[in-house]
């Protein structure tokens, strides 16, 4: 079975300093999906980016961008310039491309704080 | 665009009661899930809706079940709440397995 983790419970980065979250996985597939999800206190799911994993380039989104390394299973958000409205929990998620597979296998996250 | 709904926001059941926690969404979307999250923890998935018509049992399904009503809806009822029930539950929807998963608002569940 598919596993997430990460590393980090809690994280704190100083407004407009960058941030990088680790998050590290188990597969035996070799094409998947990997998903960075921001929960804020309203408790609302955004999703931050996604990244193929048959895609060599680093997805980015704005501020946000990934750090995919396939053959070490790893796969880091970077938060640049860092915004008070950052502030939340992340969620890494992994998800299988099997015909079946419909699950996003979910990390337990890590708390990010925002300090002005 | 209102996206993926969830009624109702938050519901305070006693052991035994049953309820029905409804999901719907605007986006054309094929597939449904059904998730829990418990403290400390990411999502998991209890239930999901591939398609119109069809059910599909996920990681924690005990104690649950579902009725896909059309392709917009779709709903989740406890029939007889244990307080191990208490969490926050998540409907998504996507176009289908290969795309992304759009989350919902969350209905807090506290089961005394």
């Amino acid at each position: 079975a598919q596993t997430v983790t990460q590393s980090q419970p809690e994280m704190s980065v100083q407004e407009a300093e960058t941030v990088t979250l680790s998050c590290t996985y188990d597969t035996s597939e070799s094409d998947y999906y990997l998903f960075w999800y921001k929960q804020p206190p309203s408790r609302q799911m955004i999703l931050v980016i996604r990244q193929e994993a048959y895609k060599q380039q680093n997805a980015t989104e704005n501020r946000f961008s990934v750090n995919f390394q396939k053959a070490a299973k790893s796969f880091s958000l970077k938060i640049s310039d860092s915004q008070l409205g950052d502030a939340a929990m992340y969620f890494c998620a992994y998800r299988g491309s099997g015909g079946s597979n419909y699950k996003l296998t979910f990390g337990k996250g890590t708390l990010l704080t925002v300090n002005p | 665009n209102a996206g993926v709904t969830q009624t109702p926001k938050f519901q305070v059941l006693k052991t035994g009661q049953s309820m029905t926690l409804q999901c719907a969404q605007d986006m054309n979307h094929n597939s449904m899930y059904w998730y829990r999250q418990d403290p400390g923890m990411g999502l998991r998935l209890i239930y999901y809706s591939a398609s119109e018509g069809t059910t599909d049992k996920g990681e924690v399904p005990n104690g649950y079940n579902v009725s896909r009503l059309n392709k917009r809806e779709f709903s989740l009822r406890l029939e007889s709440a244990a307080p191990s029930q208490t969490s926050v539950y998540f409907c998504a929807s996507s176009q289908d397995n290969r795309e992304t998963q759009y989350f919902g608002p969350g209905t807090r569940l506290l089961v005394l």
